[in-house]
């Protein structure tokens, strides 16, 4: 079956700008993260969902970030006057259910650079 | 706070070659444990996890990692190195049982000598 899809795959922007980031997580699953990878850097957690809800946006870094879920399937992360320290590659992951025993499956990621 | 530290950025083991990734974390709770990898353009890929059941945790490609309390350690092993297991590896760990998002150490390069 399809996995955790996101797009763009890459998208190159100003300093300033508005960018939007999509996620359509595996059908069915209620979770929804998001992280944000830095070039030599591991995974840093953003946010997460269950269901429409988010459930903890602790890892938003400021107020520029938000993500959205309204029908709690797709997910969009939303970044207001981007930064050029924005640029890393966005990584989306959904499983089943919160909690461990539930698999986070990832997506390929959305390349964000920030000129 | 939890935290993760995966010691070495690189390691490299020839082929046929005893693979190990080290990683030690930091939880306040009795955490549950996850190695990912990450191959050239793609995905993370769960390898394995310990959530408190058996401390020698079995995942796929032939990978195990014993969880130490004593020595906060997950460290990763492989007998025998492929060359299909050059990759980058993710330690991570959670409090929350998942729940609340994970975290990831720095990552290991694992490079394979033919």
């Amino acid at each position: 079956g399809a996995g955790v899809s996101q797009t763009p795959s890459n998208k190159v922007t100003e300093k300033g700008k508005y960018v939007e980031l999509r996620c359509d997580p595996i059908s069915g699953h209620t979770a929804l993260y998001w992280y944000r990878q830095s070039l030599g850097q591991g995974p840093e957690f953003l946010i997460y969902f269950q269901g429409t809800g988010a459930a903890d946006d602790s890892g938003l870094p400021n107020d520029r970030f938000f993500a959205v879920r309204p029908e709690g399937s797709v997910s969009t992360l939303k970044i207001q006057r981007t930064e050029r320290g924005d640029s890393a590659v966005y990584l989306c992951a959904s499983s089943l259910d919160t909690g461990a025993l539930n698999e986070q499956f990832f997506g390929p990621g959305t390349r964000l650079t920030v000129l | 706070a939890q935290s993760v530290t995966q010691l070495g950025s690189h390691v490299s083991v020839s082929e046929g070659a005893l693979v190990l990734l080290r990683c030690n974390y930091s939880s306040s709770v009795p955490p549950y444990l996850f190695w990912y990898v990450q191959y050239p353009n793609q995905g993370l890929q769960l390898l394995l996890k310990y959530t408190s059941a058996a401390t020698l945790v079995k995942g796929i490609n032939g990978f195990e990692a014993e969880f130490k309390k004593s020595e906060t350690s997950f460290h990763l092993t492989k007998p025998s190195a492929h060359m299909s297991d050059a990759a980058e590896y993710f330690c991570a760990v959670s409090e929350g049982g998942g729940a609340d998002g994970l975290t990831f150490g720095k990552g290991t390069h694992l490079i394979i000598q033919p």
